[in-house]
């Protein structure tokens, strides 16, 4: 009954390819968010939805594209991946938006790029 | 100059020891102030948070928010080790919605 995953945990990929992160929430938010965390730890936002509605949306090349098809599911696919994009990247959700103090973390995808 | 600041330490005390976590911040529209644990190769963890200023105690942790100051703190009591973990501080509010802004994390290691 875990409440928020994701899939892969891990993943290794070659410069160039294309590869996707699902997420999942159980607790009913309306809320999920796309974090990336880099090597020193720094856990930075980059995309937000709210009921499958883009409410986030940072800075970050246009390779990268969140998708929601439901409340419950937030995915990220990543084109012509890079050696920097490697990191480890996180799912979060929350009840709804306006209230993001109370955010629930999945257990992270660990992505490296050779 | 980052928006919010954090020692990433690491700090090591004894079991038992009171420990003292800290963030300061620039942004004065943060209203709401939060500490997660994040364990190795894990994700984070929330601890608790604090709307405004004030005190917020659960168990053995106590959150103290200084707006005037712009400095947050998270204090654990008796600490154990299984308390060793890094301990981020994230801020939201103002123009900033509903981004959290996180500092760099602070690792603690508790002795037995």
């Amino acid at each position: 009954d875990t409440a928020v995953s994701q899939t892969p945990k891990y993943l290794v990929t070659q410069m160039g390819n294309d590869k996707s992160i699902k997420c999942e929430q159980n607790l009913g938010h309306d809320t999920m968010y796309w974090y990336k965390q880099d090597s020193k730890k720094f856990l930075k936002i980059m995309f937000s939805y709210n009921n499958k509605e883009l409410i986030i949306n940072e800075t970050v090349p246009n390779r990268f594209s969140p998708k929601s098809p439901d409340k419950a599911h937030l995915n990220l696919h990543i084109n012509s991946l890079e050696l920097g994009d490697s990191a480890v990247y996180f799912c979060a959700s929350s009840h709804q938006a306006g209230e993001p103090y109370e955010q629930y973390f999945g257990p992270g995808t660990r992505l490296t790029v050779t | 100059q980052k928006e919010v600041e954090q020692d990433p330490g690491p700090l090591s005390v004894p079991e038992g020891a009171i420990v003292s976590l800290n963030c300061t911040y620039s942004n004065s529209a943060f209203q709401y102030f939060m500490w997660y644990r994040q364990y190795s190769r894990k994700g984070p963890e929330l601890l608790m948070y604090t709307y405004s200023s004030g005190n917020k105690e659960d168990g053995r942790f106590t959150a103290q928010v200084d707006k005037s100051s712009k400095y947050i703190s998270l204090f654990i009591r008796d600490s154990q080790p299984s308390d060793s973990a890094t301990y981020l501080c994230a801020m939201s509010g103002g123009s900033s919605g509903d981004k959290l802004t996180f500092g760099t994390g602070t690792r603690l290691a508790v002795r037995p």
